[in-house]
């Protein structure tokens, strides 16, 4: 199973934007559209922002955007705000839709 | 409304077993995937298998770690998943959640429930 390999921290001031990436191996995301995003802050369970590389469920604010490109896929939150400041996974599969896996996880400070 | 409670989780030494349970309500059951995610204290968030509906032939896939180990069912009189563990090892130790997936992704998300395991 690939891995997916994302920064372990970023960072942000309030208002600005920042972008989470999510590196897949070759092939990983080519022509695959599943590509899903959470939020955890902590102590709390997942909450999901993307679903399949950009949509966002009802209720999730439109600050938060996903994409992909190539190897990569991801996460981009503008207009910073003090509660975005959690855990941040990416998930996908090798293509088979069988077997899932997530990146590490990204840590959001916003300074 | 949609709620998936865990229960089940406690104090296990290595090589014991254990079975998880998550209470579903809020949505048809039987024409649901079902997967369980975990997350090891301070680590990121791992899958561990799914059961998918039963129009999609009700069967099960897991991860590499814990195939051969772990097994998914579920009682649709009952709206239960379970998560029956075997030959649990330390790694095992981890919050275990419920989850409902949908357009491939995990949209619900149960409370969880902590697995420690520990001699």
């Amino acid at each position: 199973q690939s891995a997916l390999t994302q920064p372990r921290s970023v960072s942000g001031s309030p208002g600005q934007s920042v972008t989470i990436s999510c590196a897949g191996t070759s092939g990983d995301f080519d022509g695959y559209k599943y590509v899903s995003w959470y939020q955890q802050h902590p102590g709390k369970a997942p909450k999901v922002l993307i679903y399949e590389v950009s949509k966002r469920p009802s209720g999730v604010p439109d600050r938060f955007s996903g994409s992909k490109s190539g190897n990569t896929a991801s996460l981009t939150i503008s207009g910073l705000q003090a509660e975005d400041e959690a855990d941040y996974y990416c998930c996908s599969s090798a293509g088979s839709y069988t077997n899932w896996v997530f990146g590490g996880g990204t840590k959001l400070t916003v300074l | 409304d949609v709620q998936l409670v865990e229960s089940g989780g406690g104090l296990v030494k290595p090589g014991e077993s254990l079975r998880l349970s998550c209470a579903a309500s809020g949505f048809t059951f039987t024409n649901a995937w079902m997967s369980w995610v975990r997350q090891a204290p301070g680590k990121g968030l791992e899958w561990v298998g799914r059961f998918n509906s039963k129009t999609d032939g009700g069967t099960t896939d897991y991860a590499a770690p814990v195939k051969d180990r772990f097994t998914i069912s579920r009682d649709a009189s009952k709206n239960t998943l379970y998560l029956q563990m075997s030959s649990l090892k330390t790694e095992d130790t981890a919050v275990y959640y419920c989850t409902w997936e949908i357009w491939g992704s995990f949209q619900y998300w149960g409370q969880g429930t902590l697995v420690t395991v520990s001699s």
